[in-house]
């Protein structure tokens, strides 16, 4: 079956440093593939997908590139700030379908 | 547009006692999702369903567990018998349509089972 691994948590960051979360994934699909971020009480919020390999999702100053030969989708983001505090989740989602596979998520703190 | 919603936010049962959630999809969405969410095991799919009907049950467990979707304005999750291992956040997402990628999820109940 599908699966995603993601960078174990959690991360510590200080305000203003660079962010990098990896995933990589295993599935036998041409799946699209996401990031969601979730904060404390809510549910998880679509940070960007990306349908395509070789094509980049960005939002929020968030991005990642789609690589289907390293099966990889590592979340990047050059300055973080207090506010990206959260849990991020990258995602696997088969063609045409809204159900998805989840990383065990990532725990981001920025301390200012 | 109020997102998709969930009663209750938070529920406690007896061990034993039968629990039932329940999620209202964002309207006009025509796929509603299930999915639970612990610390072990992170956030695992149980079912979906596409117009009402069933579609995928996969991830649901082969007992106690049951999903229903009356009509095109909610669906229901019910755990009979309870156990401690049911304790989780069980969350309902929505897309527009099956094949939408884009997926809406509610806040989620947070169920304790003591």
């Amino acid at each position: 079956g599908d699966s995603v691994t993601q960078t174990e948590g959690p991360v510590t960051l200080s305000e203003g440093t660079s962010l990098t979360v990896n995933c990589s994934y295993e599935t036998k699909q041409y799946p699209t593939l996401f990031w969601y971020v979730q904060y404390p009480g809510e549910g998880p919020q679509l940070l960007f997908k990306v349908p395509k390999a070789n094509e980049k999702g960005s939002n929020r100053g968030f991005e990642a590139t789609y690589n289907k030969e390293a099966t990889s989708f590592h979340l990047q983001k050059a300055s973080v700030q207090e506010s990206d505090s959260a849990v991020y989740y990258c995602a696997l989602g088969g063609t045409n379908t809204g159900k998805l596979t989840f990383g065990d998520g990532t725990v981001l703190t920025v301390k200012p | 547009n109020a997102g998709v919603i969930q009663t209750p936010r938070h529920k406690v049962t007896g061990k034993g006692q039968e629990a039932t959630l329940w999620c209202e999809p964002i309207s006009g969405h025509s796929a509603v999702f299930w999915y639970r969410q612990t610390i072990v095991q992170g956030l695992e799919f149980l079912t979906y369903f596409r117009n009402q009907a069933p579609i995928d049950d996969s991830g649901m467990p082969k007992e106690r567990f049951s999903a229903q979707m009356p009509n095109q304005s909610h669906s229901t999750l019910k755990i009979q018998s309870t156990q401690p291992q049911d304790s989780a956040v069980y969350l309902c997402a929505s897309s527009l349509t099956s094949t939408d990628t884009e997926v809406f999820f509610g806040k989620g109940t947070r169920l304790t089972v003591v």
